[in-house]
């Protein structure tokens, strides 16, 4: 497709349950980052892989999220044991390469609220 | 992670009207960006400014790198609806990026 893809766009799961967030990057591009938005806030940094790697998961609030990207294209958000804290948009955002700025494109988001 | 605070919160503002928003931290920054964020969208990038005193346009959008290197303004000229949105700041420390919370507008027609 033409932008960065996220499923589901909404997301809806009890407390204690497991989540998996799918993004599809646009496609060459190496560079993916994840992001979380509380309402009422900017983005909040998560984890930045290059390629399948993930150069950078200090954004990552505990041993409850994981990501993994492990053909370099779609990457996947996982989190465990959700608490009712976790509920967010998550976004994801892809460029061709590092600090693109103006290649860097935002998806939708998947809005996950845990009741 | 860094503090990026944003002024005003919000406004209300009437169709034709320039707008001004800016957006502050305690740390110096290389890089500046402005995104603005549609209802159940991911932020747009509009401007993004790389060394301080740069003075940048997008249409009618016009952003300001500070000179302390601290702080950016954007100022959008004779507004329209579709206007209407979230802006947000952000800057980066290498390959992480910092958000500030946001300036909602609203412009009345």
């Amino acid at each position: 497709g033409a932008g960065v893809s996220q499923t589901p766009s909404n997301k809806v799961t009890e407390k204690g349950k497991y989540v998996e967030l799918r993004c599809d990057p646009i496609s060459g591009h190496t560079a993916l980052y994840w992001y979380r938005q509380s309402l009422g806030q900017g983005p909040e940094f998560l984890i930045y892989f290059q390629g399948t790697g993930a150069a950078d998961d200090s954004g990552l609030p505990n041993d409850r999220f994981f990501a993994v990207r492990p053909e370099g294209s779609v990457s996947t958000l996982k989190i465990q044991r959700t608490e009712r804290g976790d509920s967010a948009v998550y976004l994801c955002a892809s460029s061709i390469r590092d600090r693109n700025f103006y290649g860097y494109t935002f998806g939708s988001g998947t809005r996950l609220t845990v009741v | 992670g860094q503090q990026l605070n944003q002024s005003p919160q919000s406004m209300f503002i009437q169709e034709g009207e320039d707008v001004s928003m800016n957006c502050t931290s305690s740390s110096i920054f290389n890089t500046w960006l402005w995104y603005k964020q549609d209802p159940g969208e991911g932020p747009v990038l509009l401007i993004a400014l790389y060394k301080a005193g740069e003075l940048t346009s997008n249409g009618r959008l016009t952003a300001q790198f500070g000179i302390t290197r601290k702080d950016s303004f954007l100022n959008i000229s004779a507004s329209i609806p579709s206007d209407v949105g979230i802006y947000f700041c952000a800057t980066n420390t290498g390959n992480q990026f910092y958000f500030g919370t946001g300036t909602s507008l609203t412009v009345i027609p």
